[in-house]
């Protein structure tokens, strides 16, 4: 089982539109999460971290995360076409020996005009 | 501005030889970290270093080597050794990998190519 994945997508939403990323983590240990963004041929950006069960707000991006289910989510309010990008969920692990996050493979968003 | 600075930002390399991709950091992190990423692909951790003068193997180490001689440098060199090296290679820093708050911050990557 991996450490954390992805739906695959691709996802395909509209301009205006709410789109909904999600991710599952194995490890129940699992104390940080983090959303980058990674537009095609550049380096990933981070967007979204969060650390509580609940709801993280920063601007148009919502992070959800609930540790009882192993379950964070990115929702995209008003999806601009600049949006579209590959989107990737970081995990880290507290007392981990490596210290280390664990990437899914990425979802890849495209919003559409 | 603080950042990472990788380079070059593309690299041609024939099969057989070494090549070191260089990567400096001006954010006084202590953490950095050697990613490569494939095509449709996650990002898998090569080698990662806490400290100076100390290095951790990742999960695709073979065929890579490090060195962290300076806090701000970590550079990363791509042996004959390494059988599929063409990738796009990150190198990241953090403030610490005992800060679990401690998001990565990555430089803008290394395209290498080998043939």
């Amino acid at each position: 089982q991996k450490e954390v994945e992805q739906n695959s997508g691709p996802l395909s939403v509209p301009e205006g539109a709410i789109a909904s990323l999600n991710c599952t983590y194995s490890d129940r240990v699992s104390q940080s999460f983090f959303w980058y963004r990674q537009y095609s041929g550049k380096s990933p950006e981070l967007i979204m971290s969060i650390y509580s069960n609940g709801d993280k707000e920063d601007g148009r991006f919502t992070a959800q995360l609930n540790k009882a289910s192993q379950y964070v989510s990115l929702l995209i309010r008003d999806s601009q076409p600049s949006d579209s990008a590959t989107y990737l969920c970081a995990v880290n692990k507290r007392g981990s020996t490596l210290g280390r996050l664990y990437f899914g493979r990425g979802t890849q968003l495209t919003v559409w005009p | 501005d603080g950042g990472i600075t990788q380079s070059p930002k593309y690299l041609f390399r024939k099969e057989g030889q070494n090549v070191t991709l260089s990567c400096e950091q001006n954010l006084n992190h202590d953490a950095m970290y050697w990613y490569r990423q494939d095509p449709g692909q996650g990002l898998r951790l090569i080698y990662y270093s806490q400290i100076v003068n100390d290095f951790q193997k990742g999960d695709i180490a073979e065929g890579y080597s490090v060195s962290r001689e300076k806090k701000e440098s970590f550079p990363l060199t791509v042996t004959s050794a390494q059988k599929n090296p063409t990738a796009f290679y990150l190198c990241a820093s953090s403030m610490g990998s005992w800060v679990d708050d401690s998001p990565l911050h990555f430089g803008n990557g290394t395209r290498l190519t080998v043939t």
